[in-house]
């Protein structure tokens, strides 16, 4: 079974600080995406990486970066938490192709106050 | 990017009813895909359309691309309680960016 796995349910984070959603697939894919989920929203792509230590901006990266240094990981920070940044966030992968599905972690629900 | 709308954003049905969902694009489509997400889960894949015209069924779920590749299409004969949860349509373009619509919340009265 392809496993991504992010590393919490729940997180409750101050204004400003510094946090970093973190996100693993077992799978060996090439492609990782982070999402963040709104009602009446959908998902909205925020970053994206085909590679190690390759990424692509999404639809909005603003007040985010990411990082991937191994093939496995790819991380989601948020440099200084802000308010309108509570959301679920989304993590996915898939392997290269278009015709590839994308499989989805959990989801991390991430509230700043 | 602009966003894929998709229409409605919620819709009750009573059990048994049918139900569509569908997206529409300013843009021509490509590569499209349907997933679903149950309440509380995360969404999962149901399908992919690539062609203009084409249509493809999973049991009670018919799937269509519009001849223009502006519109897709999700409808649901004679819906059950085991459908409920939220539909997305996406598109998977060059270089594998994967982006939703803005999706369905489907709920049904048993």
């Amino acid at each position: 079974d392809v496993k991504v796995t992010q590393s919490s349910r729940y997180l409750v984070k101050r204004t400003g600080e510094k946090v970093f959603l973190e996100c693993v697939q077992d799978m060996d894919h090439e492609n990782m995406f982070w999402y963040r989920q709104d009602p009446g929203l959908g998902l909205r792509l925020i970053y994206f990486s085909y590679d190690v230590k390759m990424k692509e901006k999404g639809d909005i990266p603003e007040g985010y970066s990411v990082s991937r240094e191994k093939k496995e990981r790819f991380s989601l920070i948020l440099e200084s938490a802000s308010t309108n940044q509570t959301s679920m966030y989304l993590c996915a992968s898939s392997n290269r192709g278009l015709n590839t599905e994308a499989f989805f972690g959990q989801g991390t629900r991430l509230t700043v106050v | 990017g602009q966003q894929v709308m998709q229409i409605p954003q919620y819709q009750h049905v009573q059990e048994g009813e049918d139900f569509t969902t569908y997206c529409n694009s300013s843009t021509t489509l490509s590569n499209i895909q349907w997933y679903k997400q149950r309440p509380g889960g995360h969404p999962v894949f149901l399908i992919q359309l690539v062609k203009s015209g084409e249509v493809k069924k999973q049991k009670r779920l018919t799937f269509q691309f519009g001849e223009a590749k502006k519109n897709i299409y999700l409808h649901i004969t004679a819906t059950q309680t085991t459908d409920v949860g939220t539909y997305f349509c996406s598109e998977k373009s060059s270089g594998d960016k994967l982006t939703f619509g803005t999706g369905t919340r489907l709920a049904v009265r048993p």
